[in-house]
């Protein structure tokens, strides 16, 4: 079975200030690894994926994720975080590459402050 | 500019009443799935469909839950009869054959009292 752990609720950053957001996965098989962005009563808005290849990924919005096979991590990260950066994030992983069911974390609620 | 577009968005509703939830994928997308959103449960897929074809539907109470896809532009997902921890909302997600990213709706909060 698949799984993924967010293990922070809420992070907290000065505007300005790098920012990273914190995932780890459990899947048997290669991870197809997924970060999506919820802003308030909006649906999710995919920000970047991990399927093959470079381990660093670049996304939408100066967002990146590092995927990291041995702690089976895969942390969003940005270099300088902005107010508008404020959502709630979802890491995701699944076992293909796509048209397939995601199985997403509980969602860290990222607050950039001014 | 191609959306997923769930109607309705907002649903307030009495215990027992039958809930219709409506989505319109993006055209030519051929994998349509709905996901349920509480701030208990977090986010989890109730069904999804392949070219129109439901391929799972394990996370539904198969009792009260019924998913179809009439035609290829709209997906329907179906609560008779409701029942108040059924509240939650509903966003349903299509992708398309090349895969690889799955786009959301706005979602339909569901309220049953």
């Amino acid at each position: 079975a698949q799984s993924v752990a967010q293990p922070e609720d809420q992070v907290n950053v000065a505007e300005g200030n790098p920012l990273t957001v914190k995932c780890t996965y459990s899947v048997s098989g290669n991870p197809y690894l997924f970060w999506y962005v919820q802003y308030p009563n909006r649906g999710l808005q995919f920000l970047l994926k991990y399927i093959t290849g470079d381990n660093l990924v670049k996304g939408s919005y100066g967002f990146e994720a590092e995927f990291n096979k041995s702690q089976t991590s895969f942390h969003l990260k940005k270099p300088s975080a902005l107010v508008s950066d404020s959502a709630l994030y979802f890491c995701a992983v699944s076992l293909h590459s796509g048209n397939t069911p995601l199985v997403f974390g509980k969602g860290t609620r990222l607050s950039v402050i001014a | 500019d191609a959306r997923v577009t769930q109607t309705p968005r907002h649903k307030v509703t009495e215990m027992g009443q039958e809930v219709t939830m409506r989505c319109q994928p993006i055209l030519g997308h051929n994998t349509v799935f709905w996901y349920r959103q509480t701030m208990m449960q977090g986010l989890e897929l109730l069904a999804y469909f392949r070219n129109r074809a439901p391929l799972d539907d394990s996370g539904m109470p198969k009792d009260r839950f019924s998913a179809e896809m009439p035609d290829a532009t709209l997906a329907t997902l179906k609560i008779q009869p409701s029942e108040p921890r059924d509240s939650a909302v509903y966003f349903c997600a299509s992708e398309g054959t090349g895969g690889g990213e799955a786009f959301f709706g706005q979602g339909t909060r569901l309220t049953v009292v």
